[in-house]
């Protein structure tokens, strides 16, 4: 079945990096744009980056541009979130989702999400 | 940015009950919609996709309607695992943005 599980979260100072994971099975991964979406504690969804289905463009929400980047290892089934510069904002869980398969805009599968705290 | 706006932010209803959710976006957005549910603890899950397609697997008790800036989310008879929270998204443009949500509660 389609499956999508997050990785790599954890507690993390101010200023400092982390890079979170999301490890695809069950479709053809190549074949789909890929999304990473946030949501704070207590707050809605918040869209963060989609990298298309080749890796070949990408598109970033304004508070992660210039810190967070978005890619992709077709070969290995998993999808990355590079996130420089942490603040306690960014304190969120953060899910890895599909793009549906018409046009990619819109997430029709989801991870279970990982959590990033972002505290000194 | 588009921004959406969803009312009412809560509701209360009864099991059997319709319900009726609205979203509206600042701008003209077609039918580039989707209505997500979401509980406690998990991944929001996909309902509706160009603001009236049922996803695969979604009871018909739910209906999405409206097109432009005006949208509805309908739940026909609520039942006990329809309490959850409720986000409308749309994917006209980039950023994707996401209403503040609807949570349906137990009267």
């Amino acid at each position: 079945q389609v499956q999508l599980v997050e990785s790599g979260g954890g507690v993390v100072q101010p200023g400092r990096s982390l890079r979170l994971s999301c490890a695809a099975s069950g479709f053809s991964f190549r074949s789909f744009a890929m999304h990473w979406v946030r949501q704070a504690p207590g707050r809605g969804p918040e869209w963060a980056a989609v990298v298309i289905y080749d890796g070949s463009d990408k598109y970033y929400a304004d508070s992660v541009k210039g810190r967070f980047t978005i890619s992709r290892d077709n070969s290995k089934n998993t999808l990355y979130l590079q996130m420089n510069s942490l603040r306690g904002d960014d304190t969120a869980v953060y899910y890895c989702a599909r793009g549906s398969s018409t046009g990619g805009r819109y997430m029709d599968v989801w991870g279970k999400g990982t959590t990033v705290t972002v505290s000194s | 940015d588009i921004q959406m706006t969803q009312s009412p932010s809560s509701l209360s209803a009864s099991v059997g009950d319709r319900v009726t959710i609205t979203c509206r976006a600042s701008q003209d957005i077609s039918n580039y919609l989707v209505w997500f549910q979401q509980k406690p603890g998990k991944a929001p899950k996909s309902l509706i996709y160009a603001a009236s397609t049922l996803q695969s697997g979604v009871p018909s008790k739910f209906s999405g309607s409206g097109s432009g800036t005006d949208f509805t989310l309908t739940i026909s008879s609520l039942q006990p695992e329809d309490f959850a929270t409720y986000y409308c998204q749309q994917y006209n443009s980039y950023p994707l943005t996401f209403g503040g949500g609807t949570k349906v509660e137990i009267k």
